[in-house]
């Protein structure tokens, strides 16, 4: 298996431009989540979907930030419009269900590293 | 007061040397307890993982959980310079709600030949 796998894993931009960031889950995979890491905050939760619907966005930071799944192999993170502020690392995860005392392994991809200018 | 804390480091040992990481946590509805483990410009990745309270042993690593305390801890026996990485602990509830992680920052080891 190939893993998760992002695209891009570099984005240089300039503010105000829009950034999409794609993310394709392992096969079979019915949950998929987007993180974001900065030295600042950490690794934190924006997102994430179970069986391509959106269950918790509480981490979402701002309305410029939207993410889609419209089908099991893709999904998409969005800003718009982009801040320097948004400079992070971007991860998405994905995992299948967990429950009582199993945990189910969430896989990262290796990430979008985003500068915006 | 954040819900995971964790002391960043860096933190740098001599090969062979006995490692021990650990994180706090304020929210006691907490119940899966992890550690990732994460190499410089890659995805973070599953290293153990406990269930409530008590230790876990994984080869030369072992995960303990004080829910008394709030408190958990990762030793690494024997360091070998292939542990140098960042290490993340990570907390989640239990039910429905354990797919959503709480990370700490991490902490930065260096093994050093």
């Amino acid at each position: 298996d190939a893993g998760v796998i992002q695209s891009p894993r570099h984005e240089v931009t300039e503010m105000g431009q829009e950034v999409t960031l794609r993310c394709k889950p392992i096969s079979g995979h019915d949950y998929l989540f987007w993180y974001r890491q900065t030295m600042m905050r950490g690794l934190e939760l924006l997102i994430y979907f179970n069986n391509n619907v959106p269950i918790d966005d509480s981490g979402m930071p701002e309305d410029r930030f939207s993410a889609k799944m419209p089908n099991a192999s893709f999904s998409t993170l969005k800003i718009q419009p982009s801040e320097p502020r948004d400079s992070a690392v971007y991860f998405c995860a994905s995992s299948t269900r967990g429950g009582g005392s199993s945990y189910n392994e969430q896989f990262f991809g290796p990430g979008t590293r985003l500068t915006v200018l | 007061q954040k819900e995971v804390e964790q002391d960043p480091g860096p933190l740098s040992v001599p090969e062979g040397a006995i490692v021990s990481l650990n994180c706090t946590y304020s929210n006691s509805a907490f119940q899966y307890f992890m550690w990732y483990r994460q190499y410089s410009r890659k995805g973070p990745e599953l290293l153990m993982y406990t269930y409530s309270s008590g230790n876990k042993e994984d080869g030369r690593f072992t995960a303990q959980v004080d829910k008394s305390s709030k408190y958990i801890s990762l030793f690494i026996r024997d360091s070998q310079p292939s542990d140098s990485a960042t290490y993340l602990c990570a907390m989640s509830k239990s039910g429905g709600s354990n797919y959503k992680l709480t990370f700490g920052k991490g902490t930065l080891l260096t093994v050093n030949p």
